[in-house]
């Protein structure tokens, strides 16, 4: 049972460069989330999804874009890189029933992001 | 605003010691809170879950216990092992525009010495 897999692990990028990062879950969660971790900063959320074709903005979305064509997968676009976007980025899934069921949270291994 | 205050912010205790990780919220209208591990460049690994209608969970030599009129969380580890050493963090999930996210505490990092 892999859970919820990120690639890549690690990546270097030059400003103004753009990425995707790849986040693909197999245990069928509607709720899927992209978070960003800072050190002393906590876990802040960048985007999510409650469905395959609905996502919507969370506290930090400046500067990302994600889609979420199937159930499974919650790309992370990163345009015109920042070096301010270096971060540990993690995507997270879960199954929740809103209002009436809200599940446990499943984590990645994490992207670690270096813009330079 | 939802906030989330974990103390200490680090733990150094001896082999074997039991040991209370702390975490307190400021809005008592939660779905659930949740106690994550993580360890140096590893992605979080869920402890407990428990939902808002409960009062404890338990999962071997851990108990964590929500009080949510007080605004309050423990998570109690029994007779530590250096393979606890790691970060734990507690999250509460909270209701977030039309869905729900959830507001996460900065962390407590555990150092348990052989």
């Amino acid at each position: 049972n892999a859970g919820v897999t990120q690639t890549p692990k690690f990546r270097i990028l030059k400003i103004g460069q753009s990425m995707t990062l790849q986040c693909t879950q197999d245990m069928n969660h509607n709720y899927m989330y992209w978070y960003r971790q800072d050190p002393g900063m906590g876990l802040k959320l960048i985007y999510y999804s409650v469905g395959a074709g609905i996502t919507d903005k969370g506290e930090v979305p400046n500067g990302y874009n994600v889609s979420r064509s199937t159930t499974e997968d919650f790309p992370l676009r990163l345009e015109l890189a920042a070096p301010s976007q270096t971060s540990v980025y993690f995507c997270a899934s879960s199954y929740t029933i809103e209002t009436l069921y809200t599940g446990e949270l499943f984590f990645g291994e994490g992207s670690r992001l270096t813009v330079l | 605003k939802q906030e989330v205050t974990q103390i200490p912010a680090a733990l150094s205790v001896p082999e074997g010691e039991n040991l209370v990780l702390n975490c307190s919220f400021t809005d008592s209208a939660i779905y659930n809170l949740q106690w994550f591990r993580q360890d140096p460049g590893k992605g979080l690994t869920s402890l407990l879950l428990i939902q808002s209608s409960q009062r404890e969970q338990t999962s071997g030599r851990l108990n964590a216990s929500l009080d949510k009129s007080s605004g309050r969380s423990t998570l109690y580890i029994a007779a530590s092992q250096p393979g606890d050493s790691a970060t734990y963090l507690c999250a509460v999930r909270v209701r977030w525009g039309g869905s729900e996210k959830l507001v996460f505490g900065k962390g407590t990092k555990l150092t348990v010495n052989p």
